[in-house]
């Protein structure tokens, strides 16, 4: 059965500093992987997607994260955290029609 | 365009009572899902939609859920009795095409508190 796992609920990081958040899936085909974030009281905004191609994909407020098929893995990166970028982030698996996400992680940022 | 838009935002109500909670997808989209989420079970997909009709229903939690899609421009999620172990916030997602996800716009949520 399709999965997502986000190993990480809480990651603290100071401004700056660079930001690697983790996602692993289970699919059995290509899987087609996004990232959302979520701010307080909002809804999900997509960060970026992977469909195929270049396994770097870049996405808004200078995201970008990386497909590595034989990890199964799906990791978000930020070279330089900014405050606002504390929010929580999913990762999800598209199964057929249907979005799969991960349990999330919550980031906060210190100054 | 408005992007996906939810009534209410907040809504509380007593235990036994029935709720409708509201959903106006992207105009063009012609998908449309709803999730629960909670602390306990993260995001959960209840339902979903192609076309207007629904093409998944295996994560509504029990038969006190119902959803439907009368047009193109609407869609409700209704729970009938209320119970307090429904208290969460529940989101509506479109996207334009039904059969290859490609992206999926969220709405703010509704956020239920049934006492």
């Amino acid at each position: 059965a399709q999965s997502v796992t986000q190993p990480d609920i809480h990651i603290t990081v100071s401004e700056g500093a660079s930001l690697e958040l983790r996602c692993n899936y289970s699919y059995g085909a290509t899987p087609y992987l996004f990232w959302y974030v979520q701010s307080p009281g909002q809804g999900l905004q997509l960060l970026l997607k992977y469909f195929s191609g270049d396994t770097l994909v870049q996405g808004i407020k200078g995201f970008e994260a990386e497909f590595k098929r034989s990890q199964s893995s799906f990791n978000l990166r930020k070279p330089s955290v900014h405050w606002s970028d504390a929010a929580e982030y999913f990762c999800a698996v598209a199964y057929g029609n249907k979005l799969v996400f991960g349990a999330g992680t919550i980031l906060r940022v210190k100054s | 365009d408005a992007g996906v838009i939810q009534s209410p935002r907040h809504e509380v109500t007593e235990m036994g009572q029935e709720v409708t909670l509201r959903c106006k997808p992207i105009s063009g989209h012609n998908s449309l899902f709803w999730y629960r989420q909670t602390m306990m079970r993260g995001l959960e997909l209840l339902i979903y939609f192609n076309n207007n009709v629904p093409i998944d229903d295996s994560g509504m939690p029990e038969d006190r859920f119902s959803a439907k899609m009368p047009n193109a421009s609407f869609s409700t999620l209704k729970i009938q009795p209320s119970e307090p172990r429904d208290s969460a916030v529940y989101f509506c997602a479109s996207s334009s095409r039904g059969g290859d996800l490609t992206e999926a716009f969220f709405g703010q949520g509704t956020r239920l508190t049934v006492v």
